[in-house]
């Protein structure tokens, strides 16, 4: 157990829906990150936050948005939803981001499958 | 852009022998790796890192090689057991934001 949890774990929903996944980063982490993987993208990084505020953007889509609370936990909102954007999607946590350490812990991902 | 990749997508070894997996990255910016291990429905979990002042890193039966002439990272498990059947990542990272860059990975699979 990783300490970076994730919910849900599975969501079935349609085209043109909206959806949000949620993250909370292990106990002291500053630092979240979301990633998507899909069998023929593999693993792509999508969006940073740190301590609230967006650090850097990766692949994301204009659909995508997200944001890191106070309480350091993080939303990932997909909308409107496409056929394409079936994948896993992980969230990671870091204690930091500009000083090493720099190794991530991943929680155990949401499973969205849109039909 | 720039990208990591492995050199073999899978690798089948008898329980008890060594493995080594190989990652080939083309950043010559990377300063640091780590080494993922993703099991069937869960999370990358971590299992080593390296940082590129490093030659060579040991944990508990894994040992991680960075060669960066060549820009190849390699991931040695000692004594593979069925429990180490699973997807093995190598992501590398560079910059301030210090987003991860994943290889494709590699399916290491476990013979008894």
């Amino acid at each position: 157990d990783s300490g970076v949890t994730q919910t849900p774990k599975h969501l079935i929903t349609a085209t043109g829906q909206r959806v949000t996944l949620r993250c909370s980063p292990r106990s002291g982490d500053l630092s979240v990150y979301w990633y998507q993987q899909s069998l023929d993208q593999g693993l792509q990084f999508l969006i940073q936050y740190y301590n609230g505020e967006e650090r850097a953007k990766g692949n994301i889509l204009e659909r995508f948005s997200a944001q890191q609370f106070p309480d350091l936990h993080s939303e990932l909102n997909l909308s409107p939803l496409e056929l394409g954007d079936s994948a896993l999607y992980f969230c990671a946590s870091s204690p930091q981001d500009t000083s090493f350490p720099y190794e991530q812990y991943f929680g155990p991902g949401t499973r969205l499958t849109v039909t | 852009g720039e990208s990591v990749g492995l050199h073999l997508p899978t690798l089948s070894v008898q329980e008890g022998d060594n493995s080594i997996i190989n990652c080939a990255y083309s950043n010559s910016a990377s300063d640091y790796f780590i080494w993922y291990k993703q099991e069937s429905g869960k999370g990358p979990q971590f299992i080593i890192d390296i940082r590129s002042n490093m030659d060579k890193r040991q944990g508990q039966r894994v040992t991680v090689l960075l060669n960066k002439t060549v820009k190849h990272l390699s991931l040695q498990i000692a004594a593979t057991q069925p429990g180490d059947s699973a997807v093995y990542f190598c992501a590398e990272t560079s910059g301030s934001a210090r987003q991860l860059t994943f290889g494709s990975g590699t399916q290491l699979t476990v013979l008894p």
